[in-house]
């Protein structure tokens, strides 16, 4: 069983689009994030949500919305999608506070913007 | 501020060499968590170790190994005997205890190339 699943993994679209990425995650976690790696292999974290509650939100275009239904799922809505968007998207859940508990991270989703 | 700093981009080594891969992190907090990933070709990001501000010891876990320096703050990772499929992108991360909010900070990553 996938611990964190993200769909798509591939995700091609064009500029001007609006598109969401999924992410489920079945390991009992009651945090999970957004990160996102761009083309130099960067790895910045997007948003987080504990609980449903949105607790970090870094400086991101708000076209960015994520919304978490659940503490399992976390989605990731992008609107009107520009060239720059293009990178890999990972989804990652925890334990808030982390102590001995796994900080996991989904497969990752490859967005590219044409 | 918060950061970690790894200095190496990229590192080619034969198989068999062994190899260090850097890690230096700022932090103000006591407590605190540091994280190494792998990310293979493939692109996933794979768990290799965390440690704890509190635990120093060094850890083995077969060909690796880590060597955690509170005074130099360092998080430092060799491979041992390396082989082909140690080649991949290591990242560095870390976590702050303060403010619990699950923040991870990663390092720029170094990209390691093992030549057979």
């Amino acid at each position: 069983d996938t611990a964190v699943s993200q769909t798509p993994k591939y995700l091609v679209t064009q500029m001007g689009n609006d598109k969401s990425i999924k992410c489920e995650q079945n390991l009992g976690h009651d945090t999970m994030y957004w990160y996102k790696q761009d083309s130099k292999k960067f790895l910045k974290i997007m948003f987080s949500y504990n609980n449903k509650e949105l607790i970090i939100n870094e400086t991101v275009p708000n076209r960015f919305s994520p919304k978490s239904p659940d503490k399992a799922h976390l989605n990731l809505h992008i609107n009107s999608l520009e060239l720059g968007d293009s990178a890999v998207y990972f989804c990652a859940s925890s334990f808030r506070g982390v102590t001995n508990y796994g900080y996991t991270f989904g497969s990752g989703t490859r967005l590219t913007v044409v | 501020a918060q950061k970690v700093t790894q200095a190496q981009t990229e590192i080619s080594v034969v198989e068999k060499e062994d190899v260090t891969l850097d890690c230096v992190y700022e932090t103000r907090d006591t407590t605190y968590y540091l994280f190494w990933y792998k990310q293979p070709p493939s692109g996933e990001l794979v768990f290799l170790i965390r440690r704890n501000s509190f635990d120093e010891q060094n850890e083995i876990s077969g060909r690796y190994s880590w060597n955690f320096q509170k005074s130099t703050s360092s998080f430092n990772f060799t491979i041992t005997a390396s082989q082909v499929v140690d080649s991949a992108v290591y990242f560095c991360a870390l976590l702050n205890g303060s403010g619990n909010t699950g923040k991870l900070i990663f390092g720029q990553g170094t990209t390691l190339q093992v030549k057979p």
